[in-house]
């Protein structure tokens, strides 16, 4: 089967970093997604990676590792407005998203 | 970037009535959309693939029956939740891509569903 496995829940502190790791197994690879869910309101798009290496965009990189069915969230200098959740998302060979549960991020001042 | 709109973003009912939710891509051609449902403090559960002019692709275990899927025109999707009851309250997000072979999907702001 399709499985996405993502921690529940983590908590940092302002201004610190934080990393949130997903591994997969799924159906053929097209790409892995990273979103970003406010409580009440549809994802928003984060990073797409799928090549190997480290993808970074300002404040938050993600990484991924095929072979090993592997990426990473990466939130640097973090701000109270980045408590969400954070959704992994992988393409299956169907070009269908197979989403996580998601890891809820709480920040602390 | 493109921008999808729902409407509702809210709405309420009693048991037994029809609700009609809208999925517009504003400024690109959709040619497939895409309907999430989303219970409280868990993830997207994809309930169908809608491609312009041809039939949604349900996921199992969702009624295509109760659960309407209509894709008109290539900016326009309505999902119709029919005869809704207490237990198809949820947060209903859809989603368009450009294609098939699309790397990003568009998320529409989601409806908040509530069956009285």
């Amino acid at each position: 089967g399709q499985n996405i496995d993502q921690p529940t829940e983590m908590t940092a502190t302002e201004g610190a970093i934080v990393q949130i790791n997903c591994t997969y197994q799924t159906s053929g690879f097209n790409g892995l997604f990273w979103y970003q869910q406010h409580a009440g309101e549809a994802p928003t798009f984060l990073s797409y990676n799928v090549l190997d290496g480290l993808e970074e965009k300002g404040r938050f990189s993600s990484f991924l590792s095929r072979s090993k069915g592997y990426s990473y969230l990466l939130l640097k200098e973090l701000q109270m407005k980045d408590s969400a959740s954070y959704l992994c998302a992988v393409m299956d060979s169907n070009y269908q998203l197979i989403w996580g549960a998601g890891t809820k991020l709480i920040i602390k001042p | 970037g493109a921008v999808v709109s729902q409407h509702p973003s809210r709405v309420i009912c009693k048991s037994g009535t029809s609700v009609k939710i809208e999925c517009r891509s504003l400024d690109f051609q959709a040619t497939t959309m895409f309907w999430y449902r989303q219970f409280p403090k868990k993830s997207l559960m994809l309930m169908a693939t809608s491609n312009e002019g041809s039939k949604a692709t349900y996921e199992q275990g969702v009624e295509k029956d109760k659960f309407l899927i209509n894709h008109a025109s290539l900016t326009l999707s309505t999902l119709t939740v029919t005869s809704a009851h207490p237990e198809d309250s949820s947060f209903y997000i859809c989603s368009a891509g450009a294609g098939l072979e699309v790397s990003e999907q568009f998320f529409g702001p989601g409806t908040r569903l509530t069956v009285l």
